[in-house]
């Protein structure tokens, strides 16, 4: 069965704290994204990757970086935690090619900035 | 820009009554069209989408879809509703294949006994 993997379902940090968002998926995915899940907002996509060492920015990359060194991991950094960054975090993946819009989304991690 | 608006955040409904959720897209030509839902506590899964063709497309879970180009929108229905159906839906649009999706707010689906 598909699976994407998010290492922390709750976390609990202080501002000014690096964070680190894990990901996994067992797909052999190409494809992979970081999303914030805020009320009202729906979903923004905040950093994605087509390859390994290959990131793009998404709609909102300010104040978060990513890492991918392995084809099925992707992490993203929080360099400085802040309380706007108080969110539901999603990971998602996908292959490439014509019907790479569907995703396959981790179960999420909430993610308090106090 | 192309955006997504589901213009009710909340909606309460009995089981077994019919279901709507209204979507619209802002975009040029016609996009590519996705419903997700998010059931509590879990990621989202893909309930249907639309690439071209017929018009109304079906899904998983009994829900289906209309596609109106002339109103620019792309709502979800079910005839008849589950408790099980108590999720957070998205919507979201692509403009073209390997393009990144762009979701909606989200609409809230409450379930009454």
């Amino acid at each position: 069965d598909v699976k994407v993997t998010q290492s922390s379902r709750y976390l609990v940090k202080r501002t000014g704290e690096k964070v680190f968002l894990e990901c996994v998926q067992d797909m052999d995915h190409e494809n992979m994204f970081w999303y914030r899940q805020d009320p009202g907002l729906g979903l923004r996509l905040i950093y994605f990757s087509y390859d390994v060492k290959m990131k793009e920015k998404g709609d909102i990359p300010e104040g978060y970086s990513v890492s991918r060194e392995k084809k099925e991991r992707f992490s993203l950094i929080l360099e400085s935690a802040s309380t706007n960054q108080t969110s539901m975090y999603l990971c998602a993946s996908s292959f490439i090619g014509a019907t790479n819009e569907k995703l396959f989304f981790g179960s999420g991690t909430q993610l308090s900035v106090l | 820009a192309q955006s997504v608006t589901q213009p009710d955040i909340h909606i309460t409904v009995s089981e077994g009554a019919s279901l709507e959720l209204r979507c619209n897209y802002s975009y040029g030509a016609t996009p590519y069209l996705f419903w997700y839902v998010q059931s509590p506590g879990q990621g989202l899964q893909l309930l249907l989408k639309y690439f071209s063709g017929d018009t109304l497309v079906q899904g998983i879970k009994g829900f289906e879809a209309e596609f109106k180009r002339s109103q620019s929108s792309f709502n979800l229905r079910k005839p008849s509703v589950h408790w099980s159906d108590a999720a957070e839906y998205f919507c979201a649009v692509v403009k073209a294949a390997g393009n990144k999706l762009t979701f909606g707010g989200g609409t809230r689906v409450l379930v009454k006994p």
